[in-house]
């Protein structure tokens, strides 16, 4: 599986929207881009993923660059309740996949 | 939510003892993972299956081995535990196909001492 980049850290205000990049310049042609969030100590909790079309659901957008070497989470209106660690991965079927640090998003008031 | 639940949620145990770590599954599904996180860090793949005693090794497997007699049940053991074991570990599952997510348990907080 292709690893990914992520920063860190971010801050976000309430209200406005997250932009979260993920860069997965490795990425082979039938990787799925996947993205989780870990609020606290609890399991991580499934956001969105896509291939190569972007993506939207309740929770978030996915938006995928048109070689697939980056992609960029969406929080349209972030809450507080949004302050959690996003992991962006990639992967195929379901077998090996690698979760790295992630990026800390904090939602400030 | 999805159901998968893990037992014991909290095990305080002894270097050089062994511990099972258990986790069940209510939805059927094919895949089944377990993962360790240490503070500060993202998780890390131990093993994993893909069907009932199909398992394949993970980047952080020394030390640990499962067992899937069914297709609910997942153990994770760790023959000898050693301190370096001490971490929190997930369990996760996914429908088979190319393009499921995973959904993952509440947790188990292992500490050796």
């Amino acid at each position: 599986d292709a690893k990914t980049t992520q920063p860190p850290s971010m801050d976000c205000a309430e209200g406005r929207a997250a932009n979260l990049p993920c860069n997965h310049s490795t990425i082979s042609g039938n990787e799925y881009v996947y993205w989780y969030r870990q609020i606290h100590s609890q399991g991580p909790q499934y956001i969105i993923h896509g291939l190569k079309n972007n993506e939207t659901n309740e929770m978030a957008s996915l938006i995928i660059t048109e070689d697939r070497k980056s992609s960029t989470l969406i929080l349209p209106h972030a809450t507080l309740r949004d302050t959690a660690v996003y992991y962006c991965i990639v992967r195929v079927g379901g077998g090996k996949s690698t979760f790295g640090d992630g990026t800390t998003l904090t939602v400030k008031p | 939510d999805a159901g998968i639940t893990q037992s014991p949620r909290h095990k305080v145990t002894e270097t050089g003892t062994p511990v099972t770590l258990r986790c069940h599954q209510t939805e059927n599904h094919r895949y089944m993972y377990w993962y360790r996180q240490d503070p500060g860090h993202g998780l890390r793949l131990i093993h994993y299956s893909y069907g009932v005693k199909d398992t394949d090794k993970g980047e952080v497997s020394d030390g640990y081995s499962v067992s899937r007699s069914k297709t609910e049940d997942f153990l994770l053991t760790l023959e000898s535990a050693t301190s370096s074991q001490t971490s929190v570990y997930f369990c996760a599952i996914s429908e088979a196909g190319i393009s499921y997510e995973q959904y993952f348990g509440p947790g188990t907080r292992l500490t050796v001492t």
